[in-house]
């Protein structure tokens, strides 16, 4: 079975550009979770998907983020535009609904805003 | 809310001795609590985790917890450390709110392992 993949591995862009991430979680999974680390602090979590809802937003930072989930499979996080603080390590996690207490983490995607 | 809090942000210890690696938490309802674990250039792998039941958990890899509610406490252990148990290690709690079996977690700050041969 395949894991929880995200694409890209490494981002760097300048400050203003607009950079797309990937997560494809598990198959099956309905529940899709976004978080971000930035250097030096803990593990955040920015929102969470069931299917094709938001779930809870709660930790988006500002409107230059943008996750979508169409079809209830594959997820993207647009920042637009990057700021230099938005660097970090993006981590992508999926869980089932039912029996859902595990999440499964992607490698991440680290991105790095010059 | 919950938070959670990682004593020590680096831990050294020797090949073979114990590892002792300290989270406490603070929770307004009953959490569930986890152990998340990071190698160089992989995702979280999750170790070990308490729902409900025995407050004595066992994970992968030999490790193991233990939830002390008066203390608010999951701390992890390791009779006996190897190089392989080098990496990164993150307690986690979420919320048991309404007995949903999905919803955020709540890190706390991570700490490195280093073992020494």
């Amino acid at each position: 079975e395949a894991g929880v993949t995200q694409f890209p591995s490494h981002s760097v862009i300048e400050k203003g550009q607009t950079v797309t991430l990937r997560c494809d979680p598990i198959s099956g999974h309905d529940n899709l979770y976004w978080y971000r680390r930035v250097m030096g602090k803990e593990i955040k979590f920015l929102l969470h998907f069931v299917k094709e809802s938001k779930q809870d937003e709660s930790g988006m930072p500002n409107n230059r983020f943008l996750a979508e989930r169409t079809g209830g499979t594959y997820s993207t996080l647009k920042v637009q535009p990057a700021e230099l603080e938005d660097s970090g390590v993006y981590f992508c996690a999926s869980s089932q609904v039912k029996g859902g207490n595990e999440q499964f983490f992607g490698p991440g995607t680290r991105l790095t805003v010059l | 809310a919950q938070s959670v809090t990682q004593l020590g942000s680096h831990v050294s210890v020797s090949e073979g001795a114990l590892v002792l690696l300290r989270c406490n938490y603070s929770s307004s309802v009953p959490p569930y609590l986890f152990w998340y674990v990071q190698y160089p250039n992989q995702g979280l792998q999750l170790l070990l985790k308490y729902t409900t039941g025995a407050t004595l958990v066992k994970g992968i890899n030999g490790f193991e917890a233990e939830f002390k509610k008066s203390e608010t406490s999951f701390h992890l252990t390791k009779p006996s450390a190897h190089m392989s148990d080098a990496a990164e290690y993150f307690c986690a709690v979420r919320l048991n709110a309404g007995g949903t079996s999905y919803g955020k977690l709540t890190f706390g700050q991570g700490t490195i392992l280093t073992v020494h041969p």
